[in-house]
């Protein structure tokens, strides 16, 4: 079975200042993705970024951006010039990626992240 | 489009009751996720289904729990009887098939999710 790690229960960062969130998975697969989620206070989930195992490029969305690392399965989110709205939880999850299908997602356990004026 | 949409948004109940929580998919989304949040489990994936028919259950605490999804636009999850540990949110997700290959890009989309409460 997959298991997500979010060592960090709770981090903070200044506003326009740089953040990582530290993320660890266990799996045997060598097809799968990997997924930063936000829940803001207002609960609903809302996708960051996505990765794709079998690609090299780390994804970068904006102002977000991962560093994947396969070997070591490690992937942290990095936030550049934080900004107050970041302020939420964020998840770490796995997918195991099949042919026509799909699987569930493993969520790790979150880190709250507080951004401060 | 609407998103995924979820209600009620908060209910209370006492228990012993009922619950049914409701979800109705993003139209042209073929798979169908039950997620409950709490703080101390995190995110636990209760069940999904594919094209209406369940395909993982496993996640299901025990028998008072049960999910329907009896067409593409509907799903429900039931508790009956309901107890105080059963108090969570509860999320419900779906998810589309791209691509001609058939391989997903795997993102899921989320409800603004139900908060339930047992007394």
């Amino acid at each position: 079975a997959q298991t997500v790690t979010q060592s960090q229960p709770e981090m903070s960062v200044q506003e326009a200042e740089t953040v990582t969130l530290s993320c660890t998975y266990d799996t045997s697969e060598n097809n799968y993705y990997l997924f930063w989620y936000k829940q803001p206070p207002s609960r609903q989930m809302i996708l960051v970024i996505r990765q794709e195992a079998y690609k090299q490029q780390n994804a970068t969305e904006n102002r977000f951006s991962v560093n994947f690392q396969k070997a070591a399965k490690s992937f942290s989110l990095k936030i550049s010039d934080s900004q107050l709205g970041d302020t939420a939880m964020y998840f770490c999850a796995f997918m195991k990626r099949i042919q026509g299908g799909s699987e569930k997602l493993v969520f790790g356990k979150g880190t709250k992240l507080t951004v401060n004026p | 489009d609407a998103g995924v949409i979820q209600s009620p948004r908060h209910e209370v109940t006492e228990m012993g009751q009922e619950v049914t929580l409701r979800c109705k998919p993003i139209s042209g989304h073929d798979y169908l996720f039950w997620y409950r949040q709490t703080m101390m489990r995190g995110l636990e994936l209760l069940i999904y289904f594919n094209n209406n028919v369940p395909i993982d259950d496993s996640g299901m605490p025990e028998d008072r729990f049960s999910a329907k999804m009896p067409n593409a636009s509907f799903s429900t999850l039931k508790i009956q009887p309901s107890e105080p540990r059963d108090s969570a949110v509860y999320f419900c997700a779906s998810s589309f098939l791209t691509g001609l290959a058939g391989v997903r890009t795997g993102e899921l989309f989320f409800g603004e999710g139900s908060r339930l409460t047992v007394l």
